[in-house]
């Protein structure tokens, strides 16, 4: 079945650590997207990407960094400059007409 | 503030009908879609709406569009405890770097037994 994976589903950062979320789909999708949720909250874009080799910053970039050297691939990096990582993210990726399809999540807690 | 408005919380009692209201703002939207998101668990598209139709069904869910009023509604019938969720609206916008969603804060339906 298509779908999309992210990995792992938990995750444990140490103060000053760099840490990198997985994001893979096979549904032939160009766009994908990387989300920050914290609790009650709604959605905030971190970065986008259209097509391969390129992406876009997206509301809160600043402390993140992506790479798109795969269709299938968008991996997030939470680096130590990200001075409130904890919270839940989550992927998307799109054929931009019948909406987005979502990983099931990855939950960032710094310990 | 987002652009797309929902109010933040829902309460009904199992049985009853839920009616979840979205405001959104870009007249040229093509597409709007409700999404729902259980805890702890990704968002699952729910259903869609084309700019070009007032009312779309499927089963318990009923979608009304009001373009004048840029006013989205999901109903749904004979709520049960598994639709105790987070609802999401979104709109799909033009920008430079081509179509995107842009999503609301989410309404939080509770469904008392």
């Amino acid at each position: 079945d298509g779908g999309i994976t992210q990995s792992p589903k938990y995750l444990f950062r140490k103060e000053g650590q760099n840490v990198t979320l997985s994001c893979e789909q096979n549904l032939n999708h160009d766009a994908m997207y990387w989300y920050r949720q914290d609790p009650g909250q709604g959605l905030r874009l971190i970065y986008y990407s259209q097509i391969v080799n390129d992406f876009q910053k997206g509301d809160i970039a600043e402390g993140y960094s992506v790479s798109r050297e795969k269709k299938e691939s968008f991996p997030l990096t939470v680096t130590s400059a990200q001075k409130n990582p904890t919270a839940f993210y989550l992927c998307a990726s799109s054929d931009l007409f019948y909406g987005y399809t979502f990983g099931s999540g990855t939950r960032l807690t710094v310990v | 503030g987002e652009d797309v408005e929902q109010s933040l919380f829902l309460s009904v009692r199992e049985g009853d009908s839920s009616v979840i209201n979205c405001t959104y703002t870009d007249s040229s939207s093509t597409y709007l879609y409700w999404y729902k998101q259980e805890p702890g668990a990704g968002l699952q598209l729910l259903t869609y709406i084309f700019s070009n139709m007032d009312m779309k069904q499927d089963q318990r869910l009923t979608v009304l569009l009001n373009k004048k009023d840029k006013h989205l509604s999901l109903r749904i019938a004979d709520t049960q405890t598994g639709d105790s969720a987070i609802y999401f609206c979104a709109e799909l916008r033009a920008n430079n770097a081509g179509n995107m969603l842009t999503f609301g804060g989410g309404t939080r339906l509770m469904v008392k037994p």
